[in-house]
């Protein structure tokens, strides 16, 4: 299975502020998709983000962009003007675009605070 | 529109005692999935159904049996629990299996005892 690695078991953010949340990747695949998702204290996973593999354009969803670095395997997540409700774990996965490619393989996660 | 609904939201078992989470969803997606969150961890692949009447083994399926009861529903069976299968348990489901986006339930927070 593909390794998903999040460095940053725990991050801190001042409202307003802006943070970005890391990710790397192992896999010797070309074509895959790459997702940030968010559990907030109800346990909920809300996709956040997703970006394909085979796009060179770095995906954005409002306030959520990644940086994606394909020859890097690095799959960042900045998230701007920062809200307290996005305190949450975040966690960032994987999905192979092949064959085999039906389970999420899931980093342990970064728990972000949102301090006011 | 509920989406992925997970019942129940909270279990605590005795080991050796049996139960079966429910999830269903009304997203008429035809692939489903069971995924187990450990503390400190990702969520983990316990089982999936590609489609009414198919179910594959994940990363973790030891201990777990599954049944895609129809398209809209897929439980997840503990024949006898142990203290290792204390977990939050998510269900999940996508259009098709190969489709960029899984939607997840609440989960269920098992405690075995």
């Amino acid at each position: 299975a593909q390794t998903v690695t999040q460095s940053q078991p725990e991050m801190s953010v001042q409202e307003a502020e802006t943070v970005t949340l890391s990710c790397t990747y192992d896999t010797s695949e070309s074509d895959y998709y790459l997702f940030w998702y968010k559990q907030p204290p109800s346990r909920q996973m809300i996709l956040v983000i997703r970006q394909e593999a085979y796009k060179q354009q770095n995906a954005t969803e409002n306030r959520f962009s990644v940086n994606f670095q394909k020859a890097a395997k690095s799959f960042s997540l900045k998230i701007s003007d920062s809200q307290l409700g996005d305190a949450a774990m975040y966690f960032c996965a994987y999905r192979s675009a092949g064959n085999s490619g039906y389970a999420l393989n899931f980093g342990k996660g970064t728990s972000l605070l949102v301090t006011p | 529109n509920a989406g992925v609904t997970q019942t129940p939201k909270f279990q605590v078992l005795k080991t050796g005692q049996s139960m079966t989470l429910q999830c269903a969803q009304d997203m008429n997606h035809n692939s489903m999935y069971w995924y187990r969150q450990d503390p400190g961890m990702g969520l983990r692949l316990i089982y999936y159904s590609a489609s009414e009447g198919t179910t594959d083994k994940g990363e973790v399926p030891n201990g777990y049996n599954v049944s895609r009861l129809n398209k809209r529903e897929f439980s997840l069976r503990l024949e006898s629990a142990a203290p290792s299968q204390t977990s939050v348990y998510f269900c999940a489901s996508s259009e098709e299996w190969w489709s960029q986006t899984q939607y997840f339930g609440p989960g269920t927070r098992l405690t075995v005892l």
